[in-house]
This record gives C-alpha cells, sequence and structure tokens, in this order.
C-alpha cells in the first residue's frame, strides 16, 4: 500500500458526459501528479500541482483540467469524455515537487475509466 | 526531450533463470533513475531508484546500476519467481525540467512472465 488513495477504483460512462476522479495523496506529501495509461500511448504525464499550485504540465487536453485543495487532495475532471478517454488513471504523490533529485513519487492503484 | 527506450517484451523465463531488461534514456540533465514494477490489475509500485552515475538501485534481489557513460540503467536479478511476473517500467527524473517541476517519463514496459 503506497499511502495514496484514489476513488472510484472504476467507472463506466457515456460519451460526452462529464467524471471527476479523486486523489488524496500520502500523509506529508505535497506535490500530487496525475497520468494516463493507455494501451496505444503508454503512460502519459498529464499534470503536476505543488502545494495547490500548478507546477508542471504534460500532455493534458483542454477537455481534462485538476486543482490541488487546501489540504491537499486533487481531482480530475474529465469533460466531453470520448471513446479514446478510456485508459486507467493513476494519482501519484511525493514530498518536494523538484525533479531529479530522487524525490520519489508514489503511485496509487488507479481509477479505472471506461467510455461507452 | 527526455526519452526512456526499453526491450520488447514479453519476456518468458522458466523459475530460477537470470532475468536482464534493457533500459537506455536520453536526458538533457542529470536525472534520477527508477523501476517500476505494475503486477497484474494493479497500480505502479517502485522497486529501486538510483540518483546519480555509479549508484546502484536494489530491492527483492532486483539490481540496477545507473551507467551514465552508456546511459543505460538495466534491471536484473540473478533468480526470478513466478511470483516476478509483471510489467516492469524504467522512468527518470530531471531536474531541469522547466519551472522546477518534477515529471516521469516512463518507457513503454516491458512485460516479464516467469513460468514453473
Amino acid at each position: 500500500d503506497s499511502g495514496v488513495t484514489q476513488t472510484p477504483k472504476h467507472l463506466i460512462t457515456a460519451t460526452g458526459q462529464r467524471v471527476t476522479l479523486r486523489c488524496s495523496p500520502r500523509s506529508g506529501d505535497l506535490s500530487v501528479y496525475w497520468y494516463q495509461q493507455s494501451l496505444d500511448q503508454g503512460l502519459q504525464f498529464l499534470i503536476q500541482y505543488y502545494n495547490g499550485e500548478e507546477r508542471a504540465k504534460g500532455n493534458i487536453l483542454e477537455r481534462f483540467s485538476a486543482q490541488q485543495f487546501p489540504d491537499l487532495h486533487s481531482e480530475l475532471n474529465l469533460s466531453s469524455l470520448e471513446l479514446g478517454d478510456s485508459a486507467l488513471y493513476f494519482c501519484a504523490s511525493s514530498v518536494g515537487g523538484q525533479g531529479g533529485t530522487g524525490n520519489t513519487i508514489y503511485f496509487g492503484e488507479g481509477s479505472w475509466l471506461t467510455v461507452v | 526531450g527526455n526519452s526512456v527506450t526499453q526491450m520488447e517484451g514479453p519476456v518468458t523465463l522458466s523459475e530460477e533463470a537470470f532475468l536482464t531488461i534493457n533500459c537506455t534514456y536520453t536526458a538533457t540533465g542529470y536525472p534520477s533513475l527508477f523501476w517500476y514494477v505494475q503486477y497484474p490489475g494493479e497500480g505502479l509500485q517502485l522497486l529501486l531508484k538510483a540518483t546519480k552515475a555509479d549508484d546502484k538501485g536494489s530491492n527483492k534481489g532486483f539490481e540496477a546500476t545507473y551507467r551514465k557513460e552508456t546511459t543505460s540503467f538495466h534491471l536484473e536479478k540473478g533468480s526470478v519467481q513466478v511470483s516476478d511476473s509483471a510489467v516492469y517500467f524504467c522512468a527518470l527524473s530531471d531536474r531541469r525540467l522547466t519551472g522546477g517541476g518534477n515529471k516521469l517519463t516512463f518507457g513503454t514496459g516491458t512485460q516479464l512472465k516467469v513460468e514453473l
């Protein structure tokens, strides 16, 4: 158990709908990250928040948005869903916000999203 | 930009065989290197890491040495078990990421199957 908690674990929704994925980081971690894992794209970094502020942005679509709240939990909002958005969405957390310093990132078990 | 290249899978071995999964990287800065493992139906777990050249990361019998001269971080285990069957991801994190954020760049993953 990494200590990163994600809900829901599984979600099935229709095209055009909007969903919200929730993440609680490990105790004491200030950074939250969102990754998407799909068969064709592999593991893709979406976005990072550090202590409530956006710190780094990856291949996140405009239809997607995220935020980190004062209690440090984070939400990923996915709207106007398409079939291609079906994927496993990981949340991860780390103590610091800086890369390359061995700042270890710990992953949750993911939220499986199926768009039908 | 940064990139990670892993050997293609699946890799199928008999129990107690020696394992090597090759990983090479391209980075503009001074990356930290990681191996993550994903067991069937589960999230990503950190297996081991190395933060500077010549460091050796080790955990659960797995080892990898950070080789700057060959830009490699190959994963090895002397005697695999059926329970090691999983997908293994090599990843890097670069401290020179613009804006000071953190981002893991992943390889495509290598599936390992260990048979009795």
